[in-house]
């Protein structure tokens, strides 16, 4: 079955520094990887989605990479601040619109 | 527009008590599911439905059952609780081959 690698440590930035959080996957490639936020006691919130004939893909100060080489996809927040401090949750194509997501990984970016 | 709603917002049972966790939409969109979230853990599925009348079971369906008679509603039924299913309980709901899910802001439940 289909396994998603998030970094489980959190991770700690300054403010104005890019934000890099890694999404690795074992087995197939999805036909595409979507990225939330899920901030605590509330539900996760859709960033991004990458489709698996696409390399990059950018929204304002996101930006998501996706190497089904390497079987990773990679999210980046530039400029980043207090406000994008989160859990950022990777989530994978699973067919009839279901998801199959990993851990998440806790993003602090302080002052 | 409300967007997904869920009801309760916290709930504790004890062991072998039953229970609804509801979920609606009104966005009419034809795809919802049900997830848990544990602690470490990525959400796992429990059951989802591609549309009124259809559903299908998830990664973690026992101790589950839903129905969807609407397009709106997808209640998720509990129906001997057991202190394993204490957790965080999700709904989402999505057009097909949507670009994004919409979850609600989550049922946390505690079973004693």
């Amino acid at each position: 079955s289909q396994k998603i690698e998030q970094n489980s440590e959190a991770l700690n930035i300054q403010e104005g520094k890019t934000a890099t959080l890694t999404c690795n996957y074992t087995n197939y490639s999805p036909a595409y990887l979507q990225w939330y936020r899920q901030d605590p006691g509330r539900g996760p919130v859709f960033l991004l989605l990458i489709r698996e004939n696409e390399k990059e893909k950018r929204k304002e100060r996101l930006k998501v990479t996706f190497d089904t080489t390497l079987k990773q996809s990679l999210f980046h927040i530039t400029a980043s601040q207090p406000a994008d401090s989160a859990t950022y949750l990777c989530a994978l194509e699973g067919g009839y619109n279901k998801l199959i997501f990993g851990a998440g990984t806790r993003l602090a970016v302080h002052p | 527009n409300a967007g997904v709603t869920q009801t309760p917002k916290f709930q504790v049972l004890k062991t072998g008590q039953s229970m609804t966790l509801q979920c609606a939409q009104d966005m009419n969109h034809e795809y919802m599911s049900w997830y848990r979230q544990d602690p470490g853990m990525g959400l796992r599925l429990i059951h989802y439905s591609v549309g009124a009348g259809i559903t299908d079971q998830g990664e973690v369906p026992n101790g589950y059952n839903v129905s969807r008679s609407t397009t709106e509603d997808f209640p998720l039924r509990l129906l001997s609780a057991a202190p394993s299913q204490t957790s965080v309980y999700f709904c989402a709901s999505s057009y097909p081959e949507a670009d994004e899910q919409f979850f609600g802001p989550g049922t946390r439940l505690t079973v004693l």
